[in-house]
């Protein structure tokens, strides 16, 4: 089974653009969740999609959204990019919502200048 | 703000020995994971304990739970230059059905030969 795939890998925006980042999770895993990772805050959960619904929101500013297709497949959007959202973002599935064992990409590393 | 709190923050040790990092959290947990990363990569799953267990193994990785002392320990025995990485304990901050893990800020952990 192909793992959870991220796409791009590396991004360069400018303060104000908006970015998307795209996410495709294990055949058959139905949860994807975003987290964001800095060397500042660590790991933090932004947001976990489950059946085309958010199904919980982490402490994010409404500049951060997502969505997640009938194929499961999620994106992720930044608007009004900062510098402060310069990171690592993770995107982890797994085959239900609830907490069970998650399976993480590689991450989509955001620079923004 | 995180739930986990890893101890120590950094570890090096020689190829061979053990290698132990601890895990504190403050909230009342279903279960405890913990998740391996290499340099700038996606999170690997290791292992998952329930808390009702108290002890856990899985190859040459043995986890402990003491949920009166809200704490976990992660021991890696006859360590190799393979384990250097960084490792993160994460709860499910005992949110019922939420598919929402809370990171620690992680031990980087680094093996030398």
């Amino acid at each position: 089974k192909a793992g959870v795939t991220q796409t791009p890998r590396y991004l360069i925006k400018t303060r104000g653009q908006q970015v998307t980042l795209s996410c495709s999770p294990i055949s058959g895993h139905r949860s994807v969740s975003w987290y964001q990772q800095t060397p500042g805050q660590g790991l933090q959960f932004l947001f976990e999609y489950f059946s085309e619904t958010q199904r919980n929101k982490g402490n994010f500013p409404g500049r951060f959204s997502g969505r997640q297709f009938s194929n499961s497949r999620s994106e992720m959007n930044v608007s009004t990019l900062e510098l402060g959202d310069s990171a690592l973002y993770l995107c982890a599935s797994s085959l239900t919502t609830g907490v069970h064992i998650q399976y993480f990409g590689a991450g989509t590393r955001l620079s923004v200048l | 703000s995180q739930q986990g709190e890893e101890d120590p923050q950094a570890l090096s040790i020689q190829e061979g020995e053990n290698a132990t990092m601890n895990c504190s959290y403050k909230t009342s947990i279903n279960n405890l994971q913990w998740y391996r990363q290499n340099s700038g990569r996606g999170l690997v799953h290791l292992i998952l304990i329930r808390s009702n267990e108290r002890e856990k193994h899985s190859g040459r990785l043995r986890v402990t739970l003491d949920t009166s002392k809200k704490s976990s320990s992660l021991l890696i025995t006859a360590s190799r230059a393979a384990d250097t990485a960084s490792y993160f304990c994460a709860t499910d901050a005992g949110v019922q059905g939420a598919q929402k893990l809370v990171f620690g800020q992680g031990t980087r952990l680094t093996i030398n030969p």
